[in-house]
C-alpha cells in the first residue's frame, strides 16, 4: 500500500521569506508525485508533478520540488512567499506499490503574514 | 473552456435519504474520478469512470455508486445517507490516453447530512 505524510499541518511565514512544505511517501516502486493547491471555495489546482524525469521539478507561481528517493521525500519550496500563496497544499502519490489510485496527504495550511 | 463543472454547489439532506451529484468534465477529457473531502482532510478517492464503466474503486461501501454517460459526464449517487457522509465531493477529469496525466478538479459539491 502507498501512503503520503505531510509533516506539518500548518506553516506560517512572512511575505518575502522562503516557503518549505514537507512531504514524505512510502513506496515499493518509483511513484509519481504531485503537489496541488486549494484556495478557499475553489477547486484543486496542480502546482507541479514528478514522473521519473528530472528530480528537480519546477511548477507554476515560482514553486519547485525535489524528488529524493533515498529520503522518500518530495518537499515543496518557494524562494519568496506572496500573500496570494496562502492556501491549503496537498502532496499526492500515485503508482507506488503498483497502485495508480492517487493518495492525498492530509494537507498543509500555508499562512502568509504581511 | 468552462473547465470541470459540478452541480449543485451545496446540498442539504437528512439521514437515510439518497443524493445524486453531477459532473461535466473538461473539454477533451474522457475520464472522470470522484473524491470525498471531509473537513480538515485530504481528498479520498472514491472511484474512476472511463468508457462508461467503473475502472478503479477506493475503499468506499456499495452505497456509493456512479455512472458515466456517452458525453463523458458523470453522476455520483449515495444511498442511505449517514451523518459521516457530510463532506465536499470533488470531481476530477483527465485524459485516459496520457499516463500519469494531470487531473483537473471542479469546485466541488458541499453535502451536509442532518
Amino acid at each position: 500500500a502507498q501512503s503520503v505524510t505531510q509533516l506539518d499541518s500548518h506553516v506560517s511565514v512572512s511575505e518575502g521569506t522562503p516557503v518549505l512544505l514537507r512531504c514524505n511517501y512510502s513506496s515499493s516502486y518509483s511513484p509519481s508525485l504531485f503537489w496541488y493547491v486549494q484556495h478557499p471555495n475553489k477547486g484543486l489546482q496542480l502546482l507541479l508533478k514528478y514522473t521519473s524525469a528530472a528530480t528537480l521539478v519546477k511548477g507554476i507561481n515560482g514553486f519547485e520540488a525535489e524528488f529524493k528517493k533515498s529520503e522518500t521525500s518530495f518537499h515543496l519550496t518557494k524562494p519568496s512567499a506572496h500573500m496570494s500563496d496562502a492556501a491549503e497544499y496537498f502532496c499526492v502519490v500515485s503508482g507506488a506499490g503498483g497502485s495508480y489510485i492517487p493518495t492525498f496527504g492530509r494537507g498543509t495550511s500555508l499562512i502568509v503574514h504581511p | 473552456d468552462a473547465g470541470v463543472t459540478q452541480s449543485p454547489t451545496h446540498l442539504i439532506k437528512t439521514r437515510g435519504q439518497q443524493v445524486t451529484l453531477r459532473c461535466s468534465p473538461k473539454s477533451g477529457h474522457d475520464t472522470v474520478s470522484w473524491y470525498q473531502q471531509a473537513l480538515g482532510q485530504g481528498p479520498q478517492f472514491i472511484f474512476q469512470y472511463y468508457e462508461e464503466e467503473e475502472r478503479q474503486r477506493g475503499n468506499f461501501p456499495d452505497r456509493f455508486s456512479g455512472h458515466q454517460f456517452p458525453n463523458y459526464s458523470s453522476e455520483l449517487n449515495v444511498n442511505a445517507l449517514l451523518l459521516g457522509d457530510s463532506a465536499l465531493y470533488l470531481c476530477a477529469s483527465s485524459s485516459h490516453s496520457l499516463i500519469y496525466n494531470e487531473q483537473f478538479f471542479g469546485p466541488g459539491t458541499r453535502l451536509t447530512v442532518l
